[in-house]
This record gives C-alpha cells, sequence and structure tokens, in this order.
C-alpha cells in the first residue's frame, strides 16, 4: 500500500513570497490532515478535512495560510505571503476516518525555509 | 486544558543498553487515546503503539514495551537492547475521544552510540 506523498520535499523562498505543498493521502482515506513542526517541537495541526469539507481549522493562520482538498482527494496548503516564522515542516497525514481512536499516516513532509 | 510533556530533550545510550522515554499527560476527559511516534531523520512519523485510557494493561512488541499509569498520568516508553536503527526523535501524544486534535509533546531525541 502506499503511502502518504507530499512534495516538494523542500522549499527556500524570501519572505513575501507564496508557495504551495501538495500531499496525495493513502487511497481511500476519507480524512486528511496539515500539520505544521516548528523545529525543536511537536506538530500542530493547522487544518482538518472530512472528504473535501473543513472539519477544523481553528489553528490555521487564515490571513496567509489557506488550504483545500478539491474531489476529497488530494490537498494543497497555500501560504501567501510567507514570513519568517513559517520556517518549519510541513506533514500531511491521513486516516480512514475522522475518529481519535484511528491511527493517521505521515507523510515525509515539506521542508520550508523562509529567508 | 490537554498537555504532554517529554521533560528529555535529549539521551544518549550505547548500542544494547536499555533505555525509557517519559511521557507526562495531562487532561480532564475521562475517555483518550495515547500514541507514541517515531520520526526517522527521514522526517515521516511512524506510528508506533495506541493506547486507549481504560486499558492500563502493559504492552511488550519486540524490544519495544510501554508502561501506561494512569495514577501518575504517565506513558512511559522503554526500548530493550537498543540498536543504531532505533536513532530518532519520540513522539508522546494524546488525542480526546471526542477530539480530532492530536497534543504531542515537545519530543525526545534519542542517540544510540554503536
Amino acid at each position: 500500500e502506499a503511502g502518504v506523498a507530499q512534495s516538494p520535499r523542500y522549499k527556500i523562498i524570501e519572505k513575501r513570497q507564496s508557495v504551495a505543498f501538495w500531499c496525495n493521502p493513502i487511497s481511500g482515506h476519507a480524512t486528511l490532515y496539515w500539520y505544521q513542526q516548528i523545529l525543536g517541537q511537536g506538530p500542530k495541526l493547522l487544518i482538518q478535512f472530512q472528504n473535501n469539507g473543513v472539519v477544523d481549522d481553528s489553528q490555521l493562520p487564515k490571513d496567509r495560510f489557506s488550504a483545500e482538498r478539491l474531489k476529497g482527494v488530494d490537498s494543497t496548503l497555500k501560504i501567501q505571503p510567507a514570513k519568517l516564522e513559517d520556517s518549519a515542516v510541513y506533514l500531511c497525514a491521513s486516516s480512514s476516518t475522522g475518529g481519535s481512536y484511528n491511527e493517521q499516516f505521515f507523510g515525509p513532509g515539506t521542508r520550508l525555509t523562509v529567508l | 486544558a490537554q498537555k504532554v510533556t517529554q521533560a528529555q530533550t535529549e539521551i544518549s545510550v550505547v548500542e544494547k543498553e536499555d533505555v525509557t522515554l517519559d511521557c507526562v499527560y495531562e487532561t480532564r476527559d475521562t475517555t483518550y487515546y495515547l500514541f507514541w511516534y517515531k520520526q526517522p531523520p527521514s522526517g515521516e512519523l511512524v506510528f508506533l503503539i495506541r493506547r486507549n485510557s481504560f486499558d492500563e494493561q502493559n504492552e511488550i512488541s519486540g524490544r519495544y514495551s510501554w508502561n501506561f499509569q494512569k495514577s501518575t498520568s504517565s506513558f512511559n516508553f522503554t526500548i530493550t537492547a537498543s540498536q543504531v536503527v532505533d536513532s530518532a526523535v519520540y513522539f508522546c501524544a494524546l488525542i480526546q475521544n471526542t477530539g480530532n486534535q492530536f497534543y504531542f509533546g515537545t519530543g525526545t531525541s534519542l542517540t544510540v552510540i554503536p
């Protein structure tokens, strides 16, 4: 079974530029998550999708971050404009359902550096 | 409020030594789930174990074992006879039964020296 795919793996941009990350979850997984992991910290949930609807985006900085999951499969996370403090690893995860007892499978992440 | 504390930031052991990673959590919920994930240098988080709050049985899986004690709100992880491949950052996490958000600890970086 293929795992969660993410691209790009690395991205370096200057502040105020825009950037987009892509995630392809495990086939058949209805729930998709985006996390932000700042160096030395645990991952923090940014947004959760159930199929193509948003379940929780309470910690997404909506003035600069946006995410979509068209057709309930792939998802993109965008930052516009980027700030220095956005430097982090952005992890995508998926699970078969959104229940808390379900294991979330994580992708390799995209490491973003904002200069 | 939910909180997970991993007080050990970095641990180094010599290969074949046993090592215990500590995890202490806070929650007001009576039903919750605790997890351990491993994050190797490649970056992805690898699931190790899930435990629900009503199951305090300790679990052993090969060289890995977990000690869950509700009385002390701890969910510690022990690696027996450590190997170089165990070198990684290990995260303890909590999720409420009614929620969807993982509360991760800050992680413990384990280095196993050959």
